[in-house]
């Protein structure tokens, strides 16, 4: 079956300080990827997507940047924090060509920059 | 790419009434259509979903919704509902060939006895 990781759950980091989180999908193979996140108040965002690896799609202009370096890995990276990055970050994947599965997502990461 | 609305942010209802979530969709031809709930600090998990076929889908828990082509609205319900059933509910919309949902803000239903 396939499962989705997504790590850590919480993390506090300073502002200006560096980030990286990373998720993985097992039991499938050529998945699409998606880093969304949620603010308070504010629903979902997408940050950005992947149908491949070193494919990535930014939907929003921000600091933070996203790679797919293997199949199944997503990360979400950023050289110098800033207090509006406070969120619930969310990976999701989908099967390729599946759209009528649907998302499935990875359990989120809390993050505070303070 | 689809805009889709959910009127309610805040639902509060009392354990054992009904609820209704509404969600529209800006309109096109071909849709898939998606219900998620949210518990707190957790992923979103797939409630339900349209494709194709029958216009009423049911979840195992009790949560039906109906898709209304003419309307382009594929609102969320239960009968009855339970402390449990606390959480926020995500509509999603997607084109037939897209590569990716989109969401509404969300509506949080808070169940209370």
């Amino acid at each position: 079956s396939q499962t989705i990781h997504q790590w850590p759950a919480t993390l506090v980091q300073p502002v200006g300080s560096p980030l990286s989180l990373e998720c993985t999908v097992e039991g499938t193979s050529n998945p699409n990827l998606y880093w969304y996140r949620q603010a308070a108040g504010r629903g979902l965002q997408l940050l950005f997507y992947s149908v491949g690896i070193g494919q990535i799609s930014s939907e929003v202009p921000q600091n933070l940047s996203a790679s797919r370096p293997q199949d199944r890995q997503f990360i979400l990276s950023s050289k110098k924090l800033l207090l509006s990055d406070s969120g619930f970050y969310l990976c999701a994947w989908m099967g390729r060509g599946r759209l009528g599965d649907g998302y499935t997502f990875g359990s989120g990461t809390r993050l505070t920059v303070v | 790419a689809q805009s889709v609305t959910q009127l309610d942010s805040q639902v509060p209802v009392f354990e054992e009434a009904p609820v209704e979530l509404r969600c529209n969709y800006s309109s096109s031809v071909s849709v898939y259509l998606f219900w998620y709930v949210q518990y707190p600090n957790q992923g979103l998990q797939l409630l339900l979903k349209y494709l194709s076929g029958s216009t009423l889908v049911e979840s195992i828990n009790g949560f039906e919704a109906e898709f209304n082509k003419s309307q382009t609205s594929f609102h969320l319900r239960k009968p009855s509902v339970h402390i449990s059933d606390t959480a926020e509910y995500f509509c999603a919309v997607s084109d037939w060939d897209d590569y990716k949902l989109s969401f509404g803000a969300g509506t949080t239903v808070t169940v209370r006895a």
